[in-house]
């Protein structure tokens, strides 16, 4: 199985802030990395697919990049709807592992 | 537009079987490269994959949870159902289906979830 290991766990930040999160891989991933968001009591939603892609009506500043077990969450201008729960997912391999999470607080 | 819907028990106790099922509406799991996956959350926890059951009835499981686990389809009922048997606390989480698309190598959308209970 490959493990996703995330970090950071936490992350304090400020509205305008940029910030990224990272996601390692056990194995290589060949770029089959998502990016979901999680707010308080919701399912997750999909904001960046295979490494770069931004989902449909996901804003212009999230953004994704990476390639073999390094991947990358990064945030510009934060914005105060942005403070949520992050993880990774790799569906390169089943089963389609997830990031333990990167909960995003206002500092 | 996309919507899942998961339903099923919200309380069992320990070694019975959990049925829960996802009704969908808006695509057709006879479509070639679609999948419907199901994820687990245990409470203040991260997201853990169960599994996946693709157009063509494929199947991949968790490993951890494979003995226990099956995945269906009723592609005339727009339906997949999820069956997990002896179930133990452990178990207790919030269950979520979500959509997979480009060949199910990413989930969107998920269901609102439905939290299941494991306690004697």
């Amino acid at each position: 199985d490959i493990q996703m290991t995330q970090s950071p766990s936490s992350l304090s930040a400020s509205v305008g802030d940029r910030v990224s999160i990272t996601c390692r891989a056990s194995h290589t991933v060949s770029n089959y990395v998502n990016w979901y968001q999680q707010k308080p009591g919701k399912a997750p939603k999909l904001l960046i697919y295979v490494e770069s892609n931004l989902q449909s009506g996901v804003p212009s500043r999230f953004s994704g990049s990476g390639s073999g077990t390094l991947y990358t969450l990064t945030i510009t201008d934060l914005r105060p709807e942005d403070f949520a729960t992050y993880y990774c997912q790799q569906t390169y391999n089943s089963p389609y592992s997830f990031g333990q999470g990167t909960k995003l607080e206002i500092k | 537009q996309i919507t899942l819907k998961e339903s099923g028990p919200t309380l069992l106790r320990p070694t019975q079987t959990l049925t829960l099922t996802c009704t969908f509406s808006g695509f057709s799991l006879t479509t070639s490269g679609l999948g419907v996956g199901w994820i687990r959350q245990p409470p203040g926890k991260a997201l853990e994959w169960l599994g996946l059951i693709y157009w063509d009835d494929d199947k991949r499981y968790s490993p951890s949870l494979k003995s226990r686990l099956t995945i269906t389809k009723d592609t005339s009922r727009n339906q997949v159902v999820l069956t997990m048997t002896n179930v133990d606390p452990e178990d207790t989480a919030t269950y979520y289906c979500a959509h997979g698309a480009g060949g199910a190598n990413w989930f969107e959308p998920w269901g609102q979830g439905t939290l299941v209970t494991v306690s004697a």
